[in-house]
């Protein structure tokens, strides 16, 4: 596609539910990475893709977070057992390279009630 | 590890005053630096990079970037501001081409009156 495509735009979920937030990063970039963007906290690194490397899920900041990339191109983040400090801003990026610049998505608004 | 430093966390300049955003960062080894911009409701875009070469930096919508290797600073400018260019501003790091994860300063509210 012509840019980095993110779903839901917005999700509201009430605590202790699951979530699924999906990127479709674009056509031949390789690389994949999560951010997120809380109010205050600036934004922090979840999860990187390469390839068919093992990803790098040294960001994810608890094990009810989880991520998979399929066929080398779509990408799920799920949050288990949501809790309201997970509110934030879930942004995914995409790049041709590592170091090429990231093109960004609009990101998914994630509210828990 | 790299980390980057925005100074300012606010500011606001008229309409077709110069602005400038300072960035420092830190850092071992050699770095690539990048300047992302976001608007109200909207994604991160990026304006410009530095991977190597010229140390002056020209980037989208009249913005530039000076590296600045002995003072670890990587500033923003532009000469003249618009209304548009409402918005908050990030720096962002990166170092060797091994490394992909990128390190956010804080980001700067640039806000421009009329």
């Amino acid at each position: 596609g012509a840019g980095v495509s993110q779903s839901p735009s917005n999700k509201v979920t009430e605590k202790g539910k699951d979530v699924e937030l999906r990127c479709d990063p674009i056509s031949g970039h390789t690389a994949l990475y999560w951010y997120r963007q809380s109010l205050g906290q600036g934004l922090e690194f979840l999860i990187y893709f390469q390839g068919n490397s093992a990803p790098d899920k040294s960001g994810l900041p608890s094990d009810r977070f989880s991520a998979e990339r399929t066929g080398g191109s779509v990408s799920t983040l799920t949050i288990q057992r949501t809790q309201q400090e997970d509110s934030a801003v879930y942004l995914c990026a995409s790049s041709f390279k590592a170091n090429y610049g990231y093109t960004f998505g609009s990101g998914t608004r994630l509210t828990v009630v | 590890a790299q980390s980057v430093t925005q100074l300012d966390s606010q500011v606001p300049v008229f309409e077709e005053a110069p602005v400038e955003l300072r960035c420092n960062y830190s850092s071992s080894v050699s770095v690539y630096l990048f300047w992302y911009v976001q608007y109200p409701n909207q994604g991160l875009q990026l304006l410009l990079k530095y991977l190597s070469g010229s140390t002056l930096v020209k980037g989208i919508n009249g913005f530039e970037a000076e590296f600045n290797k002995s003072q670890t600073s990587f500033h923003l400018r532009k000469p003249s501001v618009h209304i548009s260019d409402t918005a908050e501003y990030f720096c962002a790091v990166t170092s060797g081409s091994n490394d992909y994860k990128l390190s956010f300063g804080a980001g700067t509210t640039v806000t421009v009156r009329a």
